[in-house]
């Protein structure tokens, strides 16, 4: 069946610092891949898309790999801010060319001052 | 451009009881999407709905159910509620232009109390 896993422990940092979020899929072919941010009781914000044929994409302090061989995403904000403490969402879209992604269920990150 | 609103954003209901939840998409979007959000479950896809139809539904039970306007305004309905719908209910529109990829905006959500 296709999952999408995302580490369920939070990731604490120190401010300045370069956090990196995984996610991981598998039984998917996915054409591009996304990345959301939520803040408690509070809807997800779309971040970055990455596209399948696409290696690497950049906004900002964001930084997104794409490893179709390896299944993997890897999402990097450098210089971490208190500001960034979030959970971060990884979202495919289904299988079947529906364009509903499905997300997974996201990592905790926090930032320390 | 004003962002996707719901209404209300909270609400408290015992079980039995039936609910219904709003959402008003972006502007110029034509895709309404409704998720269930649990510390358990994560974000889970209930339905989608385009120019009023249902194009899309995840795997939850029949008491669950939506409707579309012809201005893109989205209604979500869950029957005989179950002290298990306590959930944040998010609403999230489209473009859903075709071909292309499907970025979701998502309001700020509805959070369901059942008790």
């Amino acid at each position: 069946s296709q999952k999408i896993e995302q580490n369920s422990e939070a990731l604490n940092i120190q401010e300045g610092k370069t956090a990196t979020l995984t996610c991981n899929y598998t039984n998917y072919s996915p054409a591009y891949l996304q990345w959301y941010r939520q803040d408690p009781g509070r809807g997800p914000v779309f971040l970055l898309l990455i596209r399948e044929n696409e290696k690497e994409k950049r906004k900002e302090r964001l930084k997104v790999t794409f490893d179709t061989t390896l299944k993997q995403s890897l999402f990097h904000i450098t210089a971490s801010q208190p500001a960034d403490s979030a959970t971060y969402l990884c979202a495919l879209e289904k299988t079947g060319g529906s364009y509903i992604p499905t997300f997974g269920r996201g990592t905790s990150l926090i930032v320390h001052p | 451009k004003a962002g996707v609103t719901q209404t209300p954003r909270y609400l408290i209901k015992t079980r039995g009881q039936r609910v219904t939840l709003s959402c008003s998409p972006i502007s110029g979007h034509r895709s309404v999407s409704w998720y269930q959000q649990t510390p358990g479950q994560g974000l889970q896809f209930l339905f989608e709905y385009f120019s009023e139809t249902q194009r899309n539904k995840g795997n939850f039970p029949g008491r669950f159910s939506g409707r579309q306007f012809s201005n893109s305004r989205s209604e979500m309905n869950v029957s005989t509620l179950e002290l298990g719908d306590s959930a944040l209910y998010l609403c999230a529109s489209s473009l859903a232009k075709a071909g292309g990829t499907d970025t979701q905006y998502f309001g700020p959500g509805t959070r369901l109390t059942v008790l």
